[in-house]
């Protein structure tokens, strides 16, 4: 357990509904990121933060905002919900005292758009 | 071509039995790779961490990497059921991001 909390675990919205996820660390690390998991296509960097109110995009940012105010939450907005966005959303962390390269892994969030 | 390139699978292989995992990625300048395990509707568990060319043992897992021929394996002896699970390669580039390159994993069975 890498102390990463994800909420909801489970969720089911109705396409152009926003949808915020959560993710929650108790270590204080540095790095936060946001992947979306799909079959056929892996894990896939959505967005990452390097520290409070600094954020910058990955390879899939469109339809998807965040937001960091605090060292433990890193927050994924999907702005308008549609049914592409239905996927299992990571949350992960790293920056673990002489390991900064590896990343841990919340328990992920199962999102539905239907 | 794909950044970080998995077979896959699955491959199966009998209880006991040494699996073999192997990855592929496309950038020279990749520092740093990973190897995690996935078990069906869990999220993905780092096992192995290798940074510099040869092997890295750790217990049952054995991790190589040859940085000339980009190239990266897994090694499982003594397969286990217990190892059944999908087999994420990832490779940290370097830069900024600090973010991960995944393959799209390789599904193991081992048979009891």
């Amino acid at each position: 357990d890498a102390g990463i909390t994800q909420s909801p675990r489970h969720k089911v919205t109705e396409t152009g509904t926003p949808v915020t996820l959560r993710c929650h660390q108790t270590e204080n690390h540095r790095y936060m990121y946001w992947y979306r998991q799909d079959p056929g296509h892996g894990l896939r960097l959505i967005h990452y933060s390097y520290g409070v109110k600094d954020t910058d995009k990955g390879e899939v940012s469109d339809g998807y905002s965040v937001s960091r105010s605090k060292t433990e939450d890193f927050l994924l907005t999907l702005e308008s919900a549609t049914s592409s966005q239905t996927s299992v959303y990571f949350c992960a962390i790293n920056g673990r005292e002489g390991n900064p390269y590896e990343q841990y892994f919340g328990p992920g969030t199962r999102l539905t758009v239907t | 071509q794909k950044e970080v390139e998995q077979n896959s699978g699955p491959l199966s292989v009998p209880e006991g039995a040494i699996a073999s995992l192997n990855c592929t990625y496309s950038d020279r300048g990749s520092q740093s790779f990973f190897w995690y395990r996935q078990y069906s509707g869990k999220s993905p568990e780092l096992i192995m961490s290798i940074y510099s060319n040869g092997d890295k043992e750790d217990g049952r897992f054995t991790a190589q990497l040859n940085k000339a021929s980009q190239y990266v394996s897994l090694l499982i002896r003594d397969s286990q059921p217990s190892d059944s699970a999908t087999y994420l390669c990832a490779v940290f580039r370097g830069g900024s991001q600090g973010n991960l390159i995944f393959g799209k994993g390789t599904k193991l069975s081992v048979k009891p």
